[in-house]
């Protein structure tokens, strides 16, 4: 079975560029994660969604950070425009249903390495 | 949020078993206790959860305190492969203070000797 896709795997760009970074859920999964990995912070959840429905938003650091799911295949996570204190790995996960129980666990991808210089 | 403490490191030899702690003494009665691991440069890994009952799967095995106050990993026989960062997570439903949420601390980084 495919996991969790994300795409790019790499990017680098010059501050003040728009960045887009993609994330295709494991098919049947109804909840989205997104994250971000740092050494100086750990992963940080920014954002999930729940049925295609942004559910907690509270970990988006700030306003030039968007993330949509228009489908239940698909979700972005856009910054615009881009810091350099925006470096960082930045992961997305799905789960299956899990009816408010804390019982499903969450499948990762393997991350987009994003460097803003 | 429901907050785990683990130690920051801990080593082992090839072919041991590995008992890696986690204490969670302000566990809710809704939450479940999950363990991920990241293994280096990848992303992480679910390894096993549980909610009372110690539980088995082909990775690992839990160990729940009665209290739930406390968990442990245990690796039956470690390899090179289980090198990596261990997370003890609280993972809650419905009217809990970590409902939806997977909140990563610094895990225990595990090294396997050869």
């Amino acid at each position: 079975d495919a996991g969790v896709i994300q795409s790019p795997r790499h990017e680098v760009t010059e501050m003040g560029q728009e960045v887009t970074l993609r994330c295709k859920p494991i098919s049947g999964h109804n909840s989205l994660f997104w994250y971000r990995q740092t050494m100086m912070r750990g992963l940080e959840l920014l954002i999930y969604f729940n049925n295609n429905v942004p559910i907690d938003d509270s970990g988006m650091p700030e306003d030039r950070f968007s993330a949509k799911m228009p489908n239940a295949s698909f979700s972005t996570l856009k910054i615009q425009p881009s810091e350099p204190r925006d470096s960082a790995v930045y992961f997305c996960a799905s789960s299956p249903p899990w009816g408010g129980r804390g019982n499903q666990p969450q499948h990762f991808g393997d991350g987009t390495r994003l460097s803003i210089l | 949020d429901a907050k785990t403490t683990q130690p920051n490191s801990m080593e082992s030899n090839e072919e041991e078993p590995v008992h890696l702690p986690c204490n969670h003494s302000t566990i809710s009665g809704t939450d479940y206790i999950h363990w991920y691991r990241q293994l280096p440069s990848q992303g992480p890994e679910y390894v096993i959860h549980g909610l009372t009952s110690n539980v088995n799967n082909r990775m690992a095995s839990l160990a729940i305190a009665e209290d739930r106050k406390s968990s442990t990993l245990i690796l039956h026989r470690a390899t090179l492969r289980d090198a990596a960062v261990y997370y003890c997570i609280l993972f809650g439903g419905a009217g809990g203070t970590s409902y939806g949420k997977l909140t990563f601390g610094q895990g225990t980084i595990l090294t396997v000797h050869p």
